[in-house]
C-alpha cells in the first residue's frame, strides 16, 4: 500500500486529455507546495516533469500541467500523444518522520 | 549537460554491507543537495536519503535509518551511499538524483536530473 494513492492505469487516445490524480492527506500533499510528478518509461530512469505543483522544468512540453485542490494532485496531459505513453510516479514531501512519499504509479497507455 | 553515474551494486548476502556511490558531471555538485531513491523489481519508487549540498544535513527514511548512511566528497564530485545489516526486501535498483535547491540547507524535495541506476540484490 502507497501512501499517496494514484489509478492504477489510466488510457486516452491521441490529440484527448487525461488526468493522472494523487491524493494524500493534509500532512503532505494538502499541506506542502512541495509536489513533484515524474514520467519513467520501460526501462529508463525516471525523468522529473513537473515540481512545486504547477512548474515544468525546462524542455518539458506545455502539454503537461499540474495543479492541487485540497489533498489531491493532479497532472493533465492536453491533447496525448504517444510518446507519453509511460509510467507516472507523483511525489510529495510530508511532516512524517520519512519526509518524502511517492505514489504507486499510473500506467498511461495511449490507445 | 547533468550526468549522475551510480557504480558498486551487486549480490550481498542478508545482514552484509555494500558501498554504492554516484559520480556528478556537468553542473557544480558542491552547491545542491542530492537523493537516493530506490525501485525495487516491479515496483515502485522508494525514497532513501538526501544529504545537503555542504554535507551538514542528512534525512533518512524510516525504513535505513540507522542501517545506511548517505555522504559526499565535494573535491571528487561524488555522493555515497553506505549500506549496512542489508535485508531481502532492501533489494532494488537504487538511482542517485539531483536536488533543485541551490546552497541550501533545506532540500527541494524534488529529484531532477537522475542516474541511470545500480541494482542491488539482497540473497544468501
Amino acid at each position: 500500500q502507497s501512501a499517496l494513492t494514484q489509478p492504477p492505469s489510466v488510457s486516452g487516445s491521441p490529440g484527448h486529455s487525461v488526468t493522472i490524480s494523487c491524493t494524500g492527506t493534509s500532512s503532505d500533499v494538502g499541506g506542502y507546495n512541495r509536489v513533484s510528478w515524474y514520467k519513467q518509461s520501460p526501462g529508463a530512469a525516471p525523468k522529473l516533469i513537473i515540481y512545486e505543483v504547477t512548474y515544468r522544468p525546462s524542455g518539458v512540453p506545455d502539454r503537461f500541467s499540474g495543479s492541487k485542490s485540497g489533498n489531491t494532485a493532479s497532472l493533465t496531459f492536453s491533447g496525448l500523444q504517444a510518446e507519453d505513453e509511460a509510467d507516472y510516479y507523483c511525489s510529495s514531501y510530508s511532516s512524517s518522520s520519512t519526509y518524502v512519499l511517492f505514489g504507486g504509479g499510473t500506467k498511461l497507455t495511449v490507445l | 549537460q547533468v550526468q549522475l553515474v551510480e557504480s558498486g551494486g551487486g549480490v550481498v548476502q542478508p545482514g552484509g554491507s555494500l558501498r554504492l556511490s554516484c559520480a556528478a558531471y556537468g553542473f557544480t555538485f558542491s552547491n545542491y543537495g542530492m537523493h537516493w531513491v530506490r525501485q525495487a523489481p516491479g515496483k515502485g519508487l522508494d525514497w532513501v536519503a538526501v544529504i545537503s549540498f555542504d554535507g551538514s544535513k542528512e534525512y533518512y527514511a524510516d525504513s535505513v535509518k540507522g542501517r545506511f548512511s548517505i555522504s559526499r566528497d565535494n573535491s571528487k564530485n561524488t555522493l555515497y551511499l553506505q549500506m549496512g545489516g542489508l535485508k531481502p526486501e532492501d533489494t532494488a535498483v537504487y538511482y542517485c538524483a539531483k536536488d533543485s535547491s541551490d546552497l541550501q540547507v533545506v532540500p527541494s524535495w524534488w529529484f531532477g536530473p537522475w542516474g541511470q541506476g545500480t541494482l542491488v540484490t539482497v540473497s544468501s
